[in-house]
């Protein structure tokens, strides 16, 4: 069972756009974390947002929680070819962490 | 905080090949423990996780069997490989807010 669906699954765009990424549940989390992961190594945490309608801002990132708890956003302002990898987001619910679908980002330059 | 210690970070192995894939923690004690596999680009795909010794709950009916003879180790295990076992696997260590992974191990079966 697929908890957390992101979209889009795959994004490609030009140095400099803006991009988001979404990711929604029908499930309430207690946390939400936004991951990036470089091609074979392991996921990175990014953030971490608990408070639903929380606003994190990280460089040129900005992370959302919805007022729910139940989906976030991750949108990148001037996008640059290092943002290139793989977005994850995952939420606790209970005792287990549930990983979203995957949002492959590529920024061309 | 934790650190994961995944090995080995390659492996190529023949279809009907036994597997065995070691992750071990430091820095904290009665983790909850996960293996996940990851198709290329994509998400990722809960196989076993652990609460405790000896504790071992699957997602998904596959040809993998999982243990957890310590608190802080975690093995994957298959007694023969398929083709389709082919993949990036991730341990994954459960933090207070957040997961800690291990570097990956990557497998193709040949």
């Amino acid at each position: 069972t697929q908890l957390l669906e992101q979209s889009p699954q795959f994004l490609s765009i030009q140095e400099g756009e803006n991009l988001t990424v979404y990711c929604n549940s029908s499930s309430v989390f207690s946390s939400l974390q936004w991951y990036r992961q470089e091609p074979g190594e392991g996921p990175v945490l990014l953030v971490t947002v608990v408070t639903g309608g929380e606003v994190k801002k990280l460089k040129r990132l900005t992370f959302q929680f919805g007022d729910a708890r139940k989906d976030s956003s991750l949108h990148i302002t001037a996008a640059q070819p290092g943002d290139t990898g793989l977005y994850l987001c995952a939420g606790a619910l209970g005792n287990q962490f549930y990983f979203g679908t995957g949002t492959s980002l590529t920024v061309i330059p | 905080s934790q650190t994961i210690h995944q090995w080995p970070a390659t492996l190529v192995q023949p279809v009907g090949s036994p597997l065995s894939l070691e992750c071990t923690v430091e820095g904290t004690s009665n983790p909850n423990l996960y293996w996940y596999r990851q198709a290329a680009g994509r998400g990722l795909q809960l196989l076993f996780y652990s609460v405790g010794i000896g504790q071992i709950s699957s997602e998904v009916p596959q040809n993998l069997s999982a243990s957890r003879p310590q608190d802080r180790q975690f093995i994957l295990s298959s007694k023969k490989l398929l083709l389709s076992d082919s993949g990036f696997y991730l341990c994954a260590c459960e933090g207070a807010t957040e997961a800690f992974f291990g570097q990956g191990t990557r497998l193709t079966v040949v």
